[in-house]
């Protein structure tokens, strides 16, 4: 059975603090690791799609780091901020499979 | 402006009564796929479609239909919706099937089934 798993489920920073969180897959047959951004009542949104061993993507404050050997990729947030608010998921794409974890429900408290 | 539209956003009705939601996409996408997301569980895909008339099984099918007649469509029957049916759904699209591009989703569709 194939399993994606995301730690925490759910935390709660402070403006201003840097966090991050644990995204953990299969280590065979790997194509691809997605991450989305999904605030409450609307649609999720693609934050970085990572291929390679090594990588390591950043968009804003936000960023990711991949490892495809020891099957997993952290998502850093720094300087948080309210607007950071939303359940963050990522996706594995494996030879046949495309997996999504459970999410990690983050709330920046001002 | 891009995007991926779904309708109905809410939707309740009951068991047995045939029910469709649609799906379309401006993007000239070829992939196109159905998810939902229940409590405690991860987004879980019910059909996806790699490109026109080319439809197949997900997780999760058992219940659903899908069509894909046109590239922007991709609609999700349930012929007889059931209580365990209740769920949020989301369609999703991307470029290709390759999966090294972003998926764009949908608004989400609530649906309960009583």
């Amino acid at each position: 059975i194939l399993n994606v798993e995301q730690s925490p489920q759910s935390l709660h920073v402070q403006e201003g603090d840097s966090t991050n969180f644990t995204c953990s897959f299969p280590s065979s047959n790997f194509y691809a690791l997605h991450w989305y951004r999904w605030e409450t009542a609307k649609s999720p949104e693609a934050l970085f799609v990572m291929t390679l061993n090594g990588d390591e993507k950043k968009k804003g404050r936000i960023s990711a780091t991949l490892n495809t050997k020891e099957g997993y990729s952290y998502l850093y947030i720094k300087g948080s901020q309210p607007e950071d608010s939303a359940t963050y998921l990522c996706a594995f794409k494996g030879t046949y499979k495309y997996i999504f974890g459970t999410g990690t429900r983050l709330k920046v408290l001002a | 402006e891009a995007q991926v539209t779904q309708n109905p956003r809410y939707l309740i009705t009951v068991t047995g009564k045939k029910l469709t939601v649609t799906c379309s996409q401006n993007m000239n996408h070829e992939y196109m796929s159905w998810y939902r997301q229940d409590p405690g569980l991860g987004l879980r895909q019910i059909y996806y479609s790699m490109n026109v008339e080319v439809t197949d099984k997900g997780d999760v099918p058992e219940g659903y239909k899908v069509s894909r007649k046109e590239k922007r469509n991709f609609p999700l029957i349930l012929e007889s919706p059931s209580p365990n049916q209740t769920s949020l759904y989301f369609c999703a699209s991307r470029p290709d099937t390759f999966m090294n591009t972003e998926a764009f989703f949908g608004q989400g569709t609530r649906l309960t089934v009583v």
